[in-house]
């Protein structure tokens, strides 16, 4: 079966701090995809940053980060200097071996605090 | 370049009501997804299609929902007849589907359409 758990509704950071939104999946694919997306309050849902099963080295997009630990089958999404445009909800998504399909987690509501 | 398109982007309707929802995927994408979000059941998906051809419909709650994609620019979700419970967001995406480990295949998401059905 196919599974993404994000364990935090919600999370409050302070603006310029770091803070790691967590992800975890399950799957017996041995190849597949792992995704972050953000949905600010505006509604729509824009593509952050992506990490294939096989990557040897974590995926990096500006200050977004995957922290992706294969054998504890985790996907931490780590946004550094946090600002104000970064409250939104963030949802983890899988795509298993060679589907289309994705699988999208609950989602956790970041608040960034000035 | 345009990204995926949905109309309406906001629909109000009566119970009984048939509902179309519209989406253009982006050109060339050989993918197409249709979600619905509510807060109480999150992101579901419905349907999507590959290459128009209906992959994977078991997220269609009932035989009220169908949805077509008659060529590679369109789709159409319909609702009918239309109840308050399917009062939500729903969303069209479409990726450019490739083999191989390496590849994204990421999904670009529409606006959305917010429904309300009375």
């Amino acid at each position: 079966a196919q599974k993404i758990t994000q364990t935090q509704p919600g999370m409050f950071v302070q603006e310029k701090e770091a803070v790691t939104l967590d992800c975890t999946y399950d799957t017996s694919d041995p190849s597949y995809g792992l995704f972050w997306y953000k949905q600010p309050s505006s509604g729509e849902m824009i593509f952050l940053i992506y990490q294939g099963s096989y990557d040897q080295q974590n995926a990096t997009e500006g200050r977004y980060s995957l922290n992706f630990q294969k054998a504890r089958k985790s996907a931490n999404l780590v946004i550094s200097a946090s600002q104000l445009g970064d409250s939104a909800m963030y949802f983890c998504a899988m795509r298993p071996g060679n589907f289309n399909k994705f699988y999208f987690g609950s989602g956790t509501k970041l608040n960034v605090k000035p | 370049d345009a990204g995926v398109i949905q109309s309406p982007r906001h629909e109000v309707t009566e119970m009984g009501q048939e509902v179309t929802l519209r989406c253009k995927p982006i050109s060339g994408h050989n993918s197409l997804f249709w979600y619905r979000q509510t807060m109480m059941r999150g992101l579901e998906l419905l349907i999507y299609f590959n290459n128009n051809v209906p992959i994977d419909d078991s997220g269609m709650p009932e035989d009220r929902f169908s949805a077509k994609m008659p060529n590679a620019s369109f789709s159409t979700l319909k609702i009918q007849p239309s109840e308050p419970r399917d009062s939500a967001v729903y969303f069209c995406a479409s990726s450019l589907a490739r083999s191989g480990p390496s590849s994204y295949n990421e999904q670009f998401f529409g606006p959305g359409t917010r429904l309300t059905v009375l």
